[in-house]
């Protein structure tokens, strides 16, 4: 693995609520990225970051926040969550010889 | 409309014969196609990654070719295993922009069959 975890694992919640999902990183990587993963459309790109407090939206951004106030976490924010948020949350890292993307093991959310 | 399109979307395999998987991507300027890997409740892992002059990339019994001319690609398993079933994802960047943006494919479900 390529020292990315992800917490929560899984989560349930209701409607209306915020919710926050944190990715670490132990490799010291500049860029951060988050994605949602969805039967019949792939992975999709949230929000990334290019270092700490430098963030920009991707293409699915409406409904989500980020945060990174350190090198090492990476925050995604659910500001008040809606059922078609409901999906598998992965966070990766790039770094390596080849700028590979790195995937964190994922979380999967479901909102009621 | 997705600028990488993989075929077929699930393929059905016995234990110990081989398969071969598409992909055909609009991206442009192209910079590199991966194959990735992902197990079922787990994060993609990439398993080749080649570059607008390589045509051919191996990693154990997995096979990655591409043609940039036409643009595609295939990734061709031999010998399949059980612990092959999984999801593989083609995925494509382009030159720009530079903080890593890439296009997904939809993936192939693959699933060995002892």
């Amino acid at each position: 693995d390529a020292g990315i975890t992800q917490s929560p694992r899984h989560k349930v919640t209701e409607t209306g609520t915020p919710v926050t999902l944190r990715c670490h990183q132990t490799e010291n990587h500049r860029y951060m990225y988050w994605y949602r993963q969805d039967p019949g459309h792939g992975l999709r790109l949230i929000h990334y970051s290019y270092g700490v407090k430098d963030t920009d939206k991707g293409e699915v951004s409406d409904g989500y926040s980020v945060s990174r106030s350190k090198t090492e976490d990476f925050l995604l924010t659910l500001e008040s969550a809606t059922s078609s948020q409901t999906s598998v949350y992965f966070c990766a890292i790039r770094g390596g010889r080849t700028d590979t993307q790195y995937f964190g093991p994922g979380t999967r959310l479901t909102v009621l | 409309k997705n600028q990488v399109e993989q075929s077929p979307q699930s393929l059905i395999i016995l234990e110990g014969k081989n398969c071969t998987l598409q992909c055909n991507y609009t991206v442009s300027p192209f910079s590199n196609l991966r194959w990735y890997k992902q197990d079922t409740g787990r994060g993609p892992v990439s398993l080749t990654i080649m570059t607008f002059s390589e045509n051919t990339k191996s990693n154990g019994r997995y096979t990655a070719t591409l043609d940039a001319d036409t643009k595609q690609s295939s990734l061709h398993i031999t010998a399949s295993q059980l612990s092959d079933s999984a999801s593989y994802i083609c995925v494509v960047s382009a030159i720009i922009p530079s903080w890593g943006k890439l296009q997904f494919g939809a993936g192939t479900q693959v699933v060995v069959t002892p």
